[in-house]
């Protein structure tokens, strides 16, 4: 199994381009997450999904679209990047009450 | 704003001595409690899934307690090695209409020097 993936792990972006982070799975779980991680803030949770066809905000939404069409994948959209939202996004993945496992995450600069 | 809180936010410790360190939450609502190991340049890794007040879960020399009602949980290194040097985060879950979980919040972490 190659757990939680996600592409690419490197992106500078201007201000204004949009841009999609992929994260897919093959452990067939049912839930998935999207994070960012800042200095001193830990990780902050934007996007969540129990599973395919269902999504719900987390504590820093705006500014992101994600969609769950498959189990396997969950995609996360920047819109309009901004500077702040230079960060370090993380994505995860678990059984419904279990241990969620985390990709390698995806470090993004915007200029 | 962080409802999940870790003290301290960062520690050093002598190879060999034991230390422990706090995560605190809302006592009410509660769903589940997990920690997390994160090293430097890596991703986070699971430690412990706590849902049960009372609950005192172990790997190896790692260890910790929940406390629902009071809205803590304790981590516990015994004989700490250099090996352990990472950020111990804890993750609060509250319970959602979705017969699933809710939202997970983290706290900020702590971070755990091992000198030798």
């Amino acid at each position: 199994n190659a757990g939680v993936t996600q592409t690419p792990k490197f992106q500078v972006l201007k201000t204004g381009q949009s841009m999609t982070l992929q994260c897919a799975q093959d452990m067939n779980h049912e839930y998935m997450s999207w994070y960012r991680q800042d200095p001193g803030m830990g990780l902050r949770l934007i996007h969540y999904s129990v599973g395919a066809g269902i999504t719900d905000q987390g504590e820093v939404p705006n500014g992101y679209n994600v969609s769950r069409s498959t189990t396997e994948d969950f995609p996360l959209r920047l819109l309009s990047a901004a500077p702040s939202q230079t960060s370090v996004y993380f994505c995860a993945s678990s059984r419904t009450n279990n241990e969620q496992f985390f990709g390698p995450g995806t470090r993004l600069t915007v200029l | 704003i962080l409802n999940v809180e870790q003290s301290p936010q960062s520690l050093h410790v002598q190879e060999g001595d034991s230390t422990n360190f706090t995560c605190s939450f809302p006592s009410s609502n509660f769903y589940a409690l997990h920690w997390y190991r994160w090293e430097t340049a890596k991703s986070p890794e699971a430690l412990f899934v706590m849902t049960l007040n009372g609950d005192e879960k172990k790997k190896g020399r790692i260890s910790a307690t929940l406390n629902t009602k009071e809205g803590y949980s304790y981590l516990y290194i015994k004989g700490s090695q250099p090996e352990d040097s990472a950020t111990y985060l804890c993750a609060f879950i509250p319970p959602s209409n979705l017969d699933s979980w809710g939202k997970f919040q983290f706290g900020a972490g702590t971070q755990v020097v091992v000198t030798p």
